[in-house]
């Protein structure tokens, strides 16, 4: 079975341009979620969906921030613009059900310069 | 406020000697609690869980976790350490936010190093 699948593994851009990050869940996986790890930290929660529906993106910076799910599937988070503090990595993680355990995928570690 | 905490930055151990990584907690109602391990450019990984029931939690790759209330811990242990047990371990609590908001919350993750 296929894990979690993130792309790009790494972006490295200038500030204020736009970036985006895309995840890919595990076949039948209802609940995705999309977290940012600073250098040294845990990961902390932006936004999670189930199915198509984001049912928390309380942590999600909206200025900036956005995702989406279409479908239900697989899921895009984009920044515009960046800013170098953005430089982090940025993990997408599914479940089978809200509150299962979470599988997370490899992350995407930008850096913004 | 719910908080995990790590107290070791890094814990270092032979080969073949038992290891513990610290974890405690700060939650209000009964703790959900993981472990995972980041093995570098990995995402993390899944080890175990305590939901409820016998306080002694038994994981992937010969990892057990101790579940205790009164001291509010789930220290991670393993019996003899690997070189390839070397890694990043977090420690998480999931709390309910609201009737259908959950969030895992991680502590600041600790550093196993196991030396040959």
């Amino acid at each position: 079975e296929a894990g979690v699948v993130q792309s790009p593994r790494y972006k490295i851009i200038e500030k204020k341009q736009p970036v985006a990050f895309w995840c890919n869940p595990i076949s039948g996986h209802n609940t995705l979620y999309w977290y940012l790890q600073n250098l040294g930290q845990g990961p902390e929660l932006l936004i999670r969906y189930e199915n198509e529906e984001a049912v928390d993106d309380s942590q999600l910076p909206k200025d900036r921030f956005s995702a989406e799910r279409l479908k239900g599937v697989d899921s895009t988070l984009k920044i515009q613009p960046a800013e170098l503090g953005d430089s982090a990595v940025y993990l997408c993680a599914s479940s089978l059900v809200w509150g299962g355990e979470q599988y997370f995928g490899p992350g995407t570690r930008l850096t913004v310069t | 406020a719910q908080s995990v905490a790590q107290p070791e930055d890094q814990v270092n151990v032979a080969e073949g000697n038992p290891l513990t990584v610290k974890c405690t907690y700060s939650v209000s109602g009964n703790p959900y609690l993981f472990w995972y391990v980041q093995y570098p450019n990995r995402g993390l990984q899944f080890l175990l869980k305590y939901i409820t029931g016998d306080n002694l939690v038994k994981g992937s790759y010969g990892f057990e976790a101790e579940f205790n209330k009164s001291q509010t811990s789930f220290h991670l242990k393993k019996p003899s350490a690997l070189v390839s047990d070397s890694a990043l371990y977090f420690c998480a609590v999931r709390v309910l936010v609201s009737y259908n908001t959950d969030k895992l919350i991680f502590g600041t993750g600790t550093r196993l190093q196991v030396f040959p």
